[in-house]
């Protein structure tokens, strides 16, 4: 079984602030990862697979790199409507979630 | 538009089964694989299980033994099938469909499952 490991499970940032979120896997995936944002009350919405490919429609200012077992995703100028928990998963051997990192407003 | 609606959400006994439904639209549910993802309240995601286009499935250990998951084909609707239901069983079930990769790419809306005497 694969676990994965988020830090920090919160963070608080200003708007037009860069966030960077973290994801660390038990052993290596390769760079079969991916990242998902939630907000409250909503279903959670692909942002980045293959650890750094851009879903459709995701804007540029999301950012994912690393391969193997450290990851990070990047937020390079938060806007009010990135606020929101964002989970790391691995789908190299099957698949698993990381536990969450929650982006609030400073 | 790829579309997933899931319906079967319920209150139910301990003990007693349910089934869910993800009904699929713009894509047929046999060319991707089909997962259950759940979400118990104010926790985090957790896969419950998967079905490949070749009929293999896959399901995680909490639910294995209990859960089956199935798709129909002529309805373009895969199913969870929850027997013997616990109370950790309490949960937003959300319909999930393969994207670019083994990633899910789209996602339903969810339905909630509450599992309470």
């Amino acid at each position: 079984e694969i676990v994965m490991t988020q830090s920090p499970a919160t963070l608080s940032v200003s708007p037009g602030e860069r966030a960077t979120l973290s994801c660390r896997a038990s052993q290596s995936v390769s760079s079969n990862l991916a990242w998902y944002q939630q907000k409250p009350g909503q279903a959670p919405r692909l942002l980045i697979y293959g650890a750094s490919t851009r879903a459709t429609g995701i804007p540029a200012r999301f950012s994912g790199s690393g391969s193997g077992t450290e990851f990070t995703l990047t937020i390079s100028s938060l806007q009010s409507e990135d606020f929101a928990v964002y989970y790391c998963q691995q789908y190299n051997y099957y698949w698993a979630f990381g536990q969450g990192t929650k982006v609030e407003i400073k | 538009e790829v579309r997933l609606v899931e319906t079967g959400g319920d209150l139910i006994q301990p003990g007693r089964p349910l089934r869910l439904s993800c009904a699929a639209s713009d894509f047929t549910v046999s060319s991707k694989f089909m997962s259950w993802v759940r979400q118990a309240p104010g926790k985090g995601l957790e896969l419950v299980s998967v079905i490949y286009s070749d009929l293999n499935t896959y399901y995680a250990d909490s639910v294995k033994g209990r859960f089956t998951i199935s798709r129909d084909n002529s309805k373009n609707t895969v199913y969870l099938q929850m027997n013997s239901l616990r109370v950790e069983d309490t949960a937003v079930y959300y319909c999930a469909r393969e994207g670019n990769d083994y990633s899910m790419g789209y996602w339903g809306q969810g339905t909630l499952v509450t599992v309470s005497s």
